[in-house]
C-alpha cells in the first residue's frame, strides 16, 4: 500500500514565525511532489510542486525534497493568520497513471 | 480563462436515489481525475479518465459508482442507489496533455445523503 504520511497537527505558530510542515512517502519510485492548501469547506489550491532533490523557493514558500530519505517539507516564512489552513502533501503515483496519493493533511494555525 | 468547473456545488439526495456529478476541465486539459474527501479525512483517488477512455479506476468502489468522459461535454461521476456513507466532497481535477503535469482542482461537489 503506497502511502503519504503527515502529522495531522494542529501546528500552531505565532504570526511572523516560520512554519515547517513535513511529509514522508513510502513509494521510492515517486518522482513528483505537490503541496496544496485547503481552507475549511474549500477545494485544494496548489502552492508548489517539486521534482528534484533540494530546495525550491517561491515567495514566502520553500519546498524541500530529499529522495534518499523519502521526505518532503514545506516552509512558510513570515507566517500570517491567512495562512491558517490544512496543508496537503501529495505524491504522484508511479503506477503509470500519475494519480496523486495524498496525505491526510496538517492543520496549521497562525496566531495573531 | 475559466478554471475547472463542477456542478452542482451542493447536492442532497435521499438513500436509494442517484447522484450525478459533473466536471468540466480547464480549457486545453484532456486528463480528468476524480477524488473523494470524507469528513476530516484526506483526498482519495477514485478514477482517471481521458476523452472517451477510463484509464485507471482502481479507486472506484466496485458497485454503484461509474464515471465517463465523453467526446463532447463534461465528465460525469454517477453514484447509483446512494447510501449515507457516500456523503462526502467530490473533487475533480484536470491536467494538460501530458499526464505528468500538475493537477488543478475544481470547487467540488458536496454530496449529502439523507
Amino acid at each position: 500500500q503506497k502511502e503519504v504520511e503527515q502529522n495531522s497537527g494542529p501546528l500552531s505558530v505565532p504570526e511572523g514565525a516560520i512554519a515547517s510542515l513535513n511529509c514522508t512517502y513510502s513509494d521510492r519510485g515517486s518522482q513528483s511532489f505537490f503541496w496544496y492548501r485547503q481552507y475549511s469547506g474549500k477545494s485544494p489550491e496548489l502552492i508548489m510542486f517539486i521534482y528534484s532533490n533540494g530546495d525550491k523557493e517561491d515567495g514566502r514558500f520553500t519546498a524541500q525534497l530529499n529522495k534518499a530519505s523519502q521526505y518532503v517539507s514545506l516552509l512558510i516564512r513570515d507566517s500570517q493568520p491567512s495562512d491558517s489552513a490544512t496543508y496537503l502533501c501529495a505524491a504522484s503515483s508511479t503506477s503509470g497513471t500519475y494519480k496523486y496519493i495524498f496525505g491526510t493533511g496538517t492543520r496549521l494555525k497562525v496566531l495573531a | 480563462n475559466a478554471g475547472v468547473m463542477q456542478n452542482p456545488r451542493h447536492l442532497v439526495r435521499r438513500r436509494g436515489q442517484e447522484a450525478r456529478l459533473r466536471c468540466s476541465p480547464m480549457k486545453g486539459h484532456s486528463h480528468v481525475y476524480w477524488y473523494r474527501q470524507l469528513p476530516e479525512e484526506g483526498l482519495k483517488f477514485m478514477v482517471y479518465l481521458q476523452k472517451e477512455n477510463i484509464i485507471d479506476e482502481s479507486g472506484m468502489p466496485k458497485e454503484r459508482f461509474s464515471a465517463e468522459f465523453p467526446k463532447e461535454g463534461p465528465s460525469i461521476l454517477r453514484i447509483q442507489q446512494v447510501v449515507r456513507g457516500d456523503s462526502a466532497a467530490y473533487f475533480c481535477a484536470s491536467s494538460p496533455l501530458r499526464s505528468t503535469d500538475t493537477q488543478y482542482f475544481g470547487p467540488g461537489t458536496r454530496l449529502t445523503v439523507l
